[in-house]
């Protein structure tokens, strides 16, 4: 099955610098890689997604990079604020023919300090 | 527009019992995954329903079933709890072929 590896586990950056998440994946023939964002004592929230028909992704201050080749993407916060502190996770899915189970890395805690 | 609930929001429970978690879906979402998220761990898929059945199943035991509602809200049981079994459940939700999945806020169970 899939395995995806996520670093750093944890990240401290100042407020207002950016902060760059890493994840690979095993499975070739996985097709859609979403970022949840969960904070304390909520559900993960989706922040930005990416299929792999696409090299990158931006929305406003995040961005989403994607190597097929390579089996690695990346997550991209630049001009961080305190309200990013959160425990952030990334996920690759094989979706089609009724299958979108996420498998998950393991988090990166970020901490903005301000 | 009501987002995915859950309830309860936490649970303590001893080893041995029975559990049930409930889920409501978005609205207009028919399908429904169930996630155990261990401390300090990304969330590990348990199963996914869609029309009532189960589509898919990740690597739990058969202690875990679930079942899902005509109005396609869901549970998820869980026997024969094991000290393990502490967890954050969460449930996640998806209308038809979309790939995005939106989570609730999750059952903290406890089993002492």
């Amino acid at each position: 099955g899939e395995n995806v590896e996520q670093h750093p586990s944890t990240l401290s950056v100042q407020e207002g610098d950016s902060a760059v998440i890493k994840c690979t994946y095993s499975d070739s023939a996985s097709n859609y890689f979403p970022w949840y964002k969960q904070e304390l004592g909520k559900g993960p929230q989706l922040i930005i997604d990416i299929r792999s028909n696409v090299g990158e992704k931006k929305d406003q201050r995040i961005a989403v990079t994607l190597n097929k080749t390579a089996k690695h993407f990346s997550l991209h916060i630049t001009e961080t604020q305190p309200e990013d502190s959160a425990v952030y996770f990334c996920a690759a899915s094989l979706s089609g023919a009724g299958s979108y189970q996420l498998t998950f890395g393991k988090g990166t805690k970020l901490s903005v300090i301000p | 527009d009501a987002g995915v609930t859950q309830s309860p929001t936490h649970l303590i429970k001893t080893r041995g019992q029975q559990v049930t978690l409930r889920c409501s879906p978005k609205s207009g979402h028919d399908t429904v995954s169930w996630y155990q998220q261990a401390l300090g761990q990304g969330p590990q898929f348990i199963f996914q329903y869609y029309e009532e059945e189960e589509r898919q199943r990740g690597n739990f035991p058969d202690r875990f079933s679930g079942h899902q509602f005509p109005n396609y809200s869901s549970e998820l049981n869980v026997n024969a709890l094991l000290l393990g079994d502490s967890a954050l459940y969460l449930c996640a939700t998806r209308r038809g072929a979309k790939n995005i999945q939106y989570f609730g806020a999750g059952t903290r169970l406890s089993v002492l």
